[in-house]
């Protein structure tokens, strides 16, 4: 049940920035819970990138950053890298349906 | 460093149950505000969490699977287990463990937690 919206794909050359959207409602993001973002290497795991919404784990670049905003999200890719290539998945909890839930997903492509 | 490793059946047959243990390694389950979880991927529903579990034994599961899911801990608290009863085709999927963290140190609001260790997954089929 994705009920977090992401454009299905975004592009930019190497040492581009992107901004990744993320979707939500009155009763997810707007409701003030947490956006978390994940990137997913094809054939691998899902690996966290930002937490909370601004917080990156140790062992991130700093070249992703989140923030968010009223009912959406983002996720900032600064000086795109080749190893940036993957989907992209932003989280969040749903208070309606009582489940965390995640957006329909990105994928990056480095040109 | 803590490590998630997903094991069970590769093939299931319509309307049996699926179960899935998680072996934890390079950690204790036994935490205070750490939940234990799942969550699956298909391609035509992409992620979607299954259930989660507290040491304590307090679980919480998507109402969407209507019922279906039974988490359970290890008696040795070094696994986790899933069991997702009379599935079907829509229950093909690469299922994955993961550790749930809050985002407020102590903290247990569910809804603040996020996954921030994941197992490498293991592919089900739901077929005869």
């Amino acid at each position: 049940q994705s009920v977090l919206t992401q454009p299905p794909s975004v592009s930019g050359a190497p040492g581009q920035r992107v901004t990744l959207s993320c979707t939500g409602s009155s009763s997810n993001i707007g409701a003030g819970y947490d956006v978390h973002w994940y990137q997913q290497v094809p054939g691998t795991a899902p690996k966290v990138l930002i937490y909370g919404n601004t917080n990156r784990p140790s062992g991130v670049p700093d070249r992703f950053s989140g923030s968010k905003s009223g009912t959406s999200a983002s996720l900032a890719i600064s000086g795109l890298q080749g190893e940036d290539e993957a989907d992209y998945y932003c989280q969040s909890y749903d208070s309606s349906l009582s489940v965390y839930v995640f957006g329909t997903g990105t994928k990056v492509t480095v040109l | 460093q803590l490590q998630l490793q997903e094991s069970g059946p590769g093939l299931v047959k319509p309307s049996e149950t699926l179960s899935l243990t998680c072996s934890v390694t390079g950690g204790f389950i036994i935490d205070a505000t750490t939940f234990w979880g799942w969550i699956r991927q298909s391609p035509g529903k992409g992620l979607e969490w299954i259930g989660s579990i507290h040491y304590s034994g307090t679980t919480y599961d998507n109402p969407s699977l209507k019922g279906r899911v039974t988490l359970s801990l290890g008696t040795s608290m070094i696994h986790f287990s899933l069991k997702l009863t009379s599935v079907t085709a829509a229950d093909t999927a690469v299922y994955y463990c993961a550790r749930l963290r809050n985002t407020i140190s102590g903290g247990m609001t569910q809804t603040h937690y996020y996954m921030d260790v994941w197992g490498k997954g293991t592919t089900v089929t739901v077929s005869s």
